[in-house]
Protein backbone atom coordinates (compact mmCIF):
# COMPACT_ATOMS: atom_id res chain seq x y z
CA UNK A 1 0.00 0.00 0.00
CA UNK A 2 1.37 3.47 -0.59
CA UNK A 3 0.98 6.34 1.42
CA UNK A 4 1.68 9.90 2.14
CA UNK A 5 2.64 11.87 5.44
CA UNK A 6 2.32 16.08 5.86
CA UNK A 7 3.50 16.00 9.47
CA UNK A 8 2.44 19.68 9.78
CA UNK A 9 -1.22 21.25 9.21
CA UNK A 10 0.19 24.57 8.89
CA UNK A 11 3.24 26.68 8.28
CA UNK A 12 3.94 30.31 9.18
CA UNK A 13 6.81 32.27 7.23
CA UNK A 14 7.43 35.76 6.95
CA UNK A 15 7.50 37.36 3.34
CA UNK A 16 10.77 36.90 1.76
CA UNK A 17 12.00 34.30 3.60
CA UNK A 18 12.35 30.67 2.69
CA UNK A 19 9.75 28.13 3.30
CA UNK A 20 9.68 24.45 3.51
CA UNK A 21 6.64 22.13 3.27
CA UNK A 22 7.10 18.76 4.35
CA UNK A 23 6.40 15.44 3.15
CA UNK A 24 7.02 11.55 3.32
CA UNK A 25 5.77 9.09 1.90
CA UNK A 26 6.14 5.40 1.69
CA UNK A 27 5.67 2.78 -1.45
CA UNK A 28 6.88 -0.77 -1.99
CA UNK A 29 7.87 0.00 -5.73
CA UNK A 30 9.28 3.14 -7.31
CA UNK A 31 7.84 6.48 -5.96
CA UNK A 32 6.35 8.84 -8.59
CA UNK A 33 5.94 12.24 -6.20
CA UNK A 34 3.84 14.91 -6.82
CA UNK A 35 2.83 18.66 -5.09
CA UNK A 36 -0.12 20.42 -5.75
CA UNK A 37 -1.85 23.20 -4.55
CA UNK A 38 -5.10 24.45 -3.80
CA UNK A 39 -6.66 28.23 -3.57
CA UNK A 40 -9.36 29.23 -2.26
CA UNK A 41 -12.21 27.86 -4.21
CA UNK A 42 -10.59 26.23 -6.84
CA UNK A 43 -9.34 22.91 -7.96
CA UNK A 44 -5.95 21.41 -6.88
CA UNK A 45 -2.93 22.63 -9.17
CA UNK A 46 -0.20 20.83 -10.59
CA UNK A 47 3.19 22.45 -9.14
CA UNK A 48 6.03 19.98 -9.88
CA UNK A 49 6.66 16.17 -10.31
CA UNK A 50 9.38 13.71 -9.81
CA UNK A 51 9.84 10.53 -11.78
CA UNK A 52 13.58 9.81 -12.32
CA UNK A 53 16.13 11.92 -12.81
CA UNK A 54 17.96 14.40 -10.75
CA UNK A 55 16.80 14.31 -7.23
CA UNK A 56 16.22 18.31 -7.43
CA UNK A 57 12.99 18.87 -9.44
CA UNK A 58 12.05 23.05 -10.22
CA UNK A 59 8.10 23.59 -11.09
CA UNK A 60 6.13 26.73 -11.14
CA UNK A 61 5.98 29.72 -9.03
CA UNK A 62 9.72 29.41 -8.06
CA UNK A 63 8.75 26.27 -5.94
CA UNK A 64 11.64 23.47 -6.01
CA UNK A 65 11.39 19.75 -4.11
CA UNK A 66 14.08 17.31 -3.51
CA UNK A 67 14.19 13.64 -3.69
CA UNK A 68 15.62 12.11 -0.60
CA UNK A 69 15.41 8.00 -1.48
CA UNK A 70 17.17 7.37 1.64
CA UNK A 71 14.55 9.70 4.12
CA UNK A 72 11.54 8.51 1.71
CA UNK A 73 10.81 12.80 1.45
CA UNK A 74 9.75 14.93 -1.08
CA UNK A 75 10.07 17.90 0.84
CA UNK A 76 8.97 20.99 -0.75
CA UNK A 77 10.90 24.65 -0.67
CA UNK A 78 11.18 28.49 -2.19
CA UNK A 79 13.86 30.19 -1.24
CA UNK A 80 11.67 33.56 -0.99
CA UNK A 81 8.27 33.61 0.16
CA UNK A 82 5.58 35.73 -1.10
CA UNK A 83 2.20 36.78 0.41
CA UNK A 84 0.55 35.39 -2.78
CA UNK A 85 2.03 31.72 -2.07
CA UNK A 86 -0.55 31.31 0.77
CA UNK A 87 -2.34 28.33 0.03
CA UNK A 88 -2.76 24.57 0.79
CA UNK A 89 -0.21 22.21 -0.30
CA UNK A 90 -0.63 18.45 -0.82
CA UNK A 91 1.86 15.84 -1.67
CA UNK A 92 0.72 13.00 -4.15
CA UNK A 93 2.41 9.60 -4.39
CA UNK A 94 2.26 6.69 -7.40
CA UNK A 95 3.43 3.38 -6.39
CA UNK A 96 5.22 3.13 -9.93
CA UNK A 97 4.38 -0.75 -9.56
CA UNK A 98 0.49 -0.58 -8.92
CA UNK A 99 -1.59 1.29 -10.96
CA UNK A 100 -2.58 4.90 -11.77
CA UNK A 101 -3.96 5.91 -8.49
CA UNK A 102 -2.63 9.06 -6.66
CA UNK A 103 -2.44 8.89 -2.74
CA UNK A 104 -2.71 12.51 -1.14
CA UNK A 105 -1.71 13.68 2.07
CA UNK A 106 -3.43 15.96 4.01
CA UNK A 107 -2.35 19.28 3.22
CA UNK A 108 -0.09 21.83 4.54
CA UNK A 109 -1.77 25.13 4.77
CA UNK A 110 0.99 27.71 4.32
CA UNK A 111 0.73 31.24 5.67
CA UNK A 112 2.84 33.69 3.98
CA UNK A 113 3.07 36.98 6.51
CA UNK A 114 3.72 40.52 4.96
CA UNK B 1 -4.68 26.95 -19.18
CA UNK B 2 -7.77 25.32 -19.88
CA UNK B 3 -9.88 24.06 -17.07
CA UNK B 4 -11.96 21.50 -16.07
CA UNK B 5 -15.46 22.60 -15.03
CA UNK B 6 -17.58 21.36 -12.65
CA UNK B 7 -21.33 21.86 -11.79
CA UNK B 8 -23.09 22.46 -9.19
CA UNK B 9 -20.60 23.89 -7.14
CA UNK B 10 -22.25 22.77 -4.35
CA UNK B 11 -25.17 20.29 -4.05
CA UNK B 12 -27.31 19.63 -0.97
CA UNK B 13 -29.50 16.71 -0.55
CA UNK B 14 -31.52 14.13 1.14
CA UNK B 15 -30.12 10.98 2.79
CA UNK B 16 -30.99 8.17 0.73
CA UNK B 17 -31.48 10.29 -2.47
CA UNK B 18 -29.78 10.24 -5.53
CA UNK B 19 -27.35 12.86 -6.69
CA UNK B 20 -25.47 13.33 -10.03
CA UNK B 21 -22.32 15.48 -9.87
CA UNK B 22 -21.51 16.76 -13.29
CA UNK B 23 -17.94 17.18 -15.06
CA UNK B 24 -16.63 18.41 -17.91
CA UNK B 25 -12.83 17.57 -18.50
CA UNK B 26 -10.49 19.38 -21.08
CA UNK B 27 -11.73 18.18 -24.28
CA UNK B 28 -8.99 16.55 -25.48
CA UNK B 29 -8.27 14.56 -22.10
CA UNK B 30 -8.81 10.71 -22.46
CA UNK B 31 -8.30 10.06 -18.80
CA UNK B 32 -11.51 10.80 -16.45
CA UNK B 33 -10.82 10.69 -12.60
CA UNK B 34 -12.86 11.35 -9.16
CA UNK B 35 -11.35 12.06 -5.81
CA UNK B 36 -13.10 13.66 -2.73
CA UNK B 37 -11.88 14.97 0.53
CA UNK B 38 -13.81 14.97 3.16
CA UNK B 39 -14.05 18.08 5.45
CA UNK B 40 -10.59 17.65 6.98
CA UNK B 41 -9.20 14.62 5.73
CA UNK B 42 -7.50 13.73 2.62
CA UNK B 43 -7.98 14.27 -0.28
CA UNK B 44 -8.89 10.30 -1.43
CA UNK B 45 -9.17 8.48 -4.97
CA UNK B 46 -12.68 7.15 -6.12
CA UNK B 47 -12.16 5.70 -9.84
CA UNK B 48 -10.58 6.71 -12.85
CA UNK B 49 -12.01 6.26 -16.52
CA UNK B 50 -10.30 5.40 -20.02
CA UNK B 51 -12.12 4.08 -23.10
CA UNK B 52 -15.41 4.36 -21.51
CA UNK B 53 -14.97 1.94 -18.71
CA UNK B 54 -13.60 1.88 -15.59
CA UNK B 55 -9.68 1.25 -15.23
CA UNK B 56 -9.01 1.19 -11.39
CA UNK B 57 -11.44 1.94 -8.39
CA UNK B 58 -10.88 2.40 -4.86
CA UNK B 59 -12.43 0.40 -2.10
CA UNK B 60 -14.60 3.57 -1.52
CA UNK B 61 -16.01 3.10 -4.91
CA UNK B 62 -18.67 0.60 -4.16
CA UNK B 63 -22.12 -0.72 -5.58
CA UNK B 64 -23.81 2.87 -4.94
CA UNK B 65 -21.90 4.58 -7.12
CA UNK B 66 -21.10 4.47 -11.08
CA UNK B 67 -19.54 6.96 -13.52
CA UNK B 68 -20.90 7.66 -17.12
CA UNK B 69 -19.62 9.90 -20.15
CA UNK B 70 -22.99 9.86 -21.87
CA UNK B 71 -21.62 12.16 -24.72
CA UNK B 72 -18.00 13.70 -26.23
CA UNK B 73 -18.19 16.22 -23.03
CA UNK B 74 -19.52 15.50 -20.16
CA UNK B 75 -18.29 12.66 -17.20
CA UNK B 76 -20.53 12.23 -14.45
CA UNK B 77 -20.65 10.80 -10.74
CA UNK B 78 -23.72 9.12 -9.82
CA UNK B 79 -24.64 8.55 -6.12
CA UNK B 80 -27.70 5.85 -5.88
CA UNK B 81 -28.71 6.50 -2.21
CA UNK B 82 -26.71 8.84 -0.46
CA UNK B 83 -25.59 8.47 3.32
CA UNK B 84 -24.59 11.32 5.46
CA UNK B 85 -21.03 9.85 5.25
CA UNK B 86 -21.14 10.78 1.35
CA UNK B 87 -20.85 14.74 2.37
CA UNK B 88 -17.71 15.65 0.70
CA UNK B 89 -15.61 17.88 -1.96
CA UNK B 90 -16.01 15.86 -5.18
CA UNK B 91 -13.35 16.61 -7.34
CA UNK B 92 -13.17 15.53 -11.41
CA UNK B 93 -9.77 15.00 -13.16
CA UNK B 94 -8.64 14.69 -15.95
CA UNK B 95 -5.42 14.09 -18.02
CA UNK B 96 -4.27 13.57 -21.71
CA UNK B 97 -2.13 9.95 -20.89
CA UNK B 98 -2.42 7.94 -18.20
CA UNK B 99 -1.83 9.40 -14.51
CA UNK B 100 1.10 7.36 -14.92
CA UNK B 101 3.65 9.97 -14.77
CA UNK B 102 1.28 12.95 -16.06
CA UNK B 103 -0.18 15.69 -13.83
CA UNK B 104 -4.31 15.96 -13.36
CA UNK B 105 -6.45 19.08 -14.08
CA UNK B 106 -8.75 19.13 -11.22
CA UNK B 107 -11.73 21.12 -11.26
CA UNK B 108 -13.02 23.47 -8.29
CA UNK B 109 -15.03 20.87 -6.62
CA UNK B 110 -19.18 19.69 -5.76
CA UNK B 111 -19.29 20.13 -1.89
CA UNK B 112 -22.18 17.74 -1.05
CA UNK B 113 -24.19 18.17 1.95
CA UNK B 114 -26.26 14.90 2.76
CA UNK B 115 -28.94 16.11 5.28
Amino acid sequence: AQSVAQPEDQVNVAEGNPLTVKCTYSVSGNPYLFWYVQYPNRGLQFLLKYITGDNLVKGSYGFEAEFNKSQTSFHLKKPSALVSDSALYFCAVRDGNAGNMLTFGGGTRLMVKP
Amino acid sequence: EPEVTQTPSHQVTQMGQEVILRCVPISNHLYFYWYRQILGQKVEFLVSFYNNEISEKSEIFDDQFSVERPDGSNFTLKIRSTKLEDSAMYFCASSLTPATNEKLFFGSGTQLSVL
